[in-house]
């Protein structure tokens, strides 16, 4: 069985920074890509970056280009999401997603979700 | 960017009923549009990628058509668990795009 289990959310200032984790079971995680999505409150989807199965290439929402790093760590099958130079606007539930393919050119559907994370950003 | 439009925002409907959900695309995306059901509370769920192709484990009550610009999600025999919120994306060019959702109330 496939689970994603996102951990590291919280509240954090303006200006600060903070590491989503996602916890990857039940599928050889280096095969997929992986993806970060978030929803702010009484808002839609919203997709934020996507890292290749073998951590090679990587790509990001023009809203956290330059702010937010996305990375793996495939032994510890483990996703990651630094976010940096947090602003209120960014406060979100904040998703973990399994492509369906492992590249990020293969334009791939998510087909396994995690339940979330919470970040708030306010001072 | 992609710009997604889904029709309607929101919608109410009873238990069996047939519901549609259109997306368009501002410029063509060939058949890679994807169909997500979002309950509050937990992750979205995939229901149908790359346009018509039904997820595995997804009822066969959902379906879905179109290429290039149009695109639409049916639901035949509305059931009681399906009252969702019901989000398109566009995988064809990055950013990633979804469209703004539609609700599926009951009536």
């Amino acid at each position: 069985e496939v689970v994603l289990l996102e951990s590291g959310g919280g509240l954090v200032q303006p200006g600060g920074s903070l590491r989503l984790s996602c916890a990857a079971s039940g599928f050889t995680f280096s095969n997929n890509a992986m993806s970060w999505v978030r929803q702010a409150p009484g808002k839609g989807l919203e997709w934020v970056s996507i890292i290749s199965g073998s951590g090679g290439s990587t790509d990001y929402a023009d809203s956290v280009k330059g702010r937010f790093t996305i990375s793996r760590d495939n032994p510890k099958s483990t996703l990651h999401l630094q976010m940096n130079s947090l602003r209120g606007e960014d406060t979100a539930v904040y998703y973990c997603a399994r492509d369906r393919g492992g590249l990020i050119a293969a334009r791939s559907a998510s087909d396994y979700w995690g339940q979330g994370t919470l970040v708030t950003v306010s001072s | 960017d992609i710009q997604m439009t889904q029709s309607p925002s929101s919608l109410s409907a009873s238990v069996g009923d047939r519901v549609t959900i259109t997306c368009r695309a501002s410029q063509s995306i060939n058949v890679n549009l994807n169909w997500y059901q979002h309950k509050q509370g937990s992750g979205p769920n995939l229901l149908i990628y790359t346009s018509s192709n039904l997820q595995s484990g997804v009822p066969s009550r959902f379906s879905g058509s179109g290429s290039g610009t149009d695109f639409t999600l049916t639901i035949n025999t509305l059931q009681p668990e399906d009252f969702a919120t019901y989000y398109c994306q566009q995988t064809y060019i990055y950013p990633r795009t979804f469209g703004q959702g539609t609700k599926v109330e009951n009536k």
